[in-house]
C-alpha cells in the first residue's frame, strides 16, 4: 500500500527567505501524481503544486517549486520570498494515475516571522 | 463559481444522534469523496463514489452511510453519532484520474462536526 510521510511537523522562515518542506513516499507504481496541498485557518484546502510523475522536469508556480525525485521517492516543495499569508498547514498527497484515492501525508505546519 | 459547497459548516450533536451532511458540485465531476481530518493526520478517506448511484468504502467507512442519488450530490450520514467522529469532514470531487493532466481534487470548506 501507498503511504505518504511528512516528517517535519513544524517549520518557520524568516518572511522573505526560502523554506523547504520534505515529503517521502512508499509505492511500486510508475505513474502516479503528486500534490501539495495548503491548508491556512479558513480550513480550505488549496491546491499548490502538482507534478506528473512521467514527467522529469520539475513543477513550478510562481514562488513554489518542487524538487522530484522519483528514484528517491522524495518530493519536496521549495517556497521562495515567503510571505506571511504563505503561514499555513502542507500536506503532500499521492494518487495513482488510475485511480482516484488521494493519500495524505500527516501535514507541516509553517510558520512565518516577520 | 461556486466549486463545491458543503453544509452546514458547524455542528454540535449528541450522542447516538443522526445527521446528514450535504455536499454539492457545479462542476460536472464525475468522482466525490468524504474524508475526514483529525489532529495531527492526514486526511482519511471515508467512502467515495466514481458516478450517480455509485458508491464504495475508503479507509474508515464504519458508522458513516453516503448517498449520490444525482450526480452533483454526495450525502454523508451519521446513523448514531459517537464521540470518535469528532472532527472535521471534508467533501471534494475530481474528474475521473485517467490520461488528464486536471486530476486534482477540489475540497469544499469543510464542516467541524463535534460529538459531546
Amino acid at each position: 500500500a501507498q503511504t505518504v510521510t511528512q516528517s517535519q511537523p513544524e517549520m518557520s522562515v524568516q518572511e522573505a527567505e526560502t523554506v523547504t518542506l520534505s515529503c517521502t513516499y512508499d509505492t511500486s507504481e510508475s505513474d502516479y501524481y503528486l500534490f501539495w496541498y495548503k491548508q491556512p485557518p479558513s480550513r480550505q484546502m488549496i491546491l499548490v503544486i502538482r507534478q506528473e510523475a512521467y514527467k522529469q522536469q520539475n513543477a513550478t508556480e510562481n514562488r513554489f517549486s518542487v524538487n522530484f525525485q522519483k528514484a528517491a521517492k522524495s518530493f519536496s516543495l521549495k517556497i521562495s520570498d515567503s510571505q506571511l499569508g504563505d503561514a499555513a498547514m502542507y500536506f503532500c498527497a499521492y494518487r495513482r494515475d488510475s485511480n482516484y484515492q488521494l493519500i495524505w501525508g500527516a501535514g507541516t505546519k509553517l510558520i512565518i516571522k516577520p | 463559481n461556486a466549486g463545491v459547497t458543503q453544509t452546514p459548516k458547524f455542528r454540535v450533536l449528541k450522542t447516538g444522534q443522526s445527521m446528514t451532511l450535504l455536499c454539492a458540485q457545479d462542476m460536472n465531476h464525475e468522482y466525490m469523496y468524504w474524508y475526514r481530518q483529525d489532529p495531527g493526520m492526514g486526511l482519511r478517506l471515508i467512502h467515495y463514489s466514481v458516478g450517480e448511484g455509485t458508491t464504495a468504502k475508503g479507509e474508515v467507512p464504519d458508522g458513516y452511510n453516503v448517498s449520490r442519488l444525482k450526480k452533483q450530490n454526495f450525502l454523508l450520514g451519521l446513523e448514531s453519532a459517537a464521540p470518535s467522529q469528532t472532527s472535521v469532514y471534508f467533501c471534494a470531487s475530481s474528474p475521473p484520474g485517467t490520461g488528464g493532466v486536471n486530476t486534482e481534487a477540489f475540497f469544499g470548506q469543510g464542516t467541524r462536526l463535534t460529538v459531546v
